[in-house]
């Protein structure tokens, strides 16, 4: 199986910052990576699709970037909204494999 | 508006069986690959199984390989999990989630989520 490496697994920030999260695919995965936001009793949501493909809808400041096995994921300009925690997910090969999640708070 | 609602969780005993249901609407179930997706309380994401368009390609976790099954029913739109031999470890919620391709032999971003069942084992 697929391990994904997610870090750090928290961070604060402050409204107006910018904060980036790696991931870390334990073999190579192409750019087949995704990231998910979560809030507090949500369901997740897609933000980034593809390492660097903006979903539709989601926020410019919201950013992806990455290939292989090395993934960055990048908020700028953090919102209050923002406060929330993300995952990475890998979807190249069975089974489908997140990271453990990063939380980002105040 | 695309909507996923599941249904089905609840309270069993180790051993004991569920079966959950996802009924799609907004979108017609068989243009999609479809997903179960679960967490337990206050962990990460698990992503649980996966169902092509036509079922001619299902994807297991190996957690529940061998004592869950996906199916789905495209006429009626749609997606179950049926879940046997279950564990202590199971307890979460479950998420239906849409994939955002139909391309059978591959797997697809999530971009769809249902509000998720609980299913709790506990004697």
């Amino acid at each position: 199986d697929i391990q994904m490496t997610q870090s750090p697994s928290s961070l604060s920030a402050s409204v107006g910052d910018s904060v980036t999260i790696t991931c870390q695919a334990s073999q190579d995965i192409n750019n087949y990576l995704n990231w998910y936001q979560q809030k507090t009793g949500k369901a997740p949501k897609l933000l980034i699709y593809r390492a660097s493909t903006l979903e539709t809808g989601v926020p410019t400041r919201f950013s992806g970037s990455g290939y292989g096995a090395d993934f960055t994921f990048t908020i700028t300009n953090l919102q209050p909204e923002d406060f929330a925690t993300y995952y990475c997910q890998q979807y190249d090969i069975s089974p489908l494999t997140f990271g453990g999640g990063t939380k980002v708070e105040i | 508006e695309v909507q996923l609602v599941e249904s089905g969780g609840g309270l069993v005993k180790p051993g004991g069986s569920l079966r959950l249901s996802c009924v799609v609407s907004g979108f017609k179930l068989s243009g999609h690959t479809m997903n179960w997706v679960r967490q337990a309380p206050g962990k990460g994401l698990e992503w649980v199984s996966s169902i092509s368009t036509s079922s001619n390609y299902i994807h297991y976790a190996d957690t529940v390989k061998g004592r869950f099954t996906i199916s789905r029913d495209n006429a009626r739109d749609l997606l179950f999990l049926q879940m046997d031999s279950l564990r202590p470890e199971d307890t979460a919620v479950y998420y239906c989630a849409r994939a955002k391709g139909s391309l059978e032999w591959v797997f697809h971003p999530i971009d769809y989520w249902g509000q998720g069942t609980l299913a709790t084992v506990s004697s």
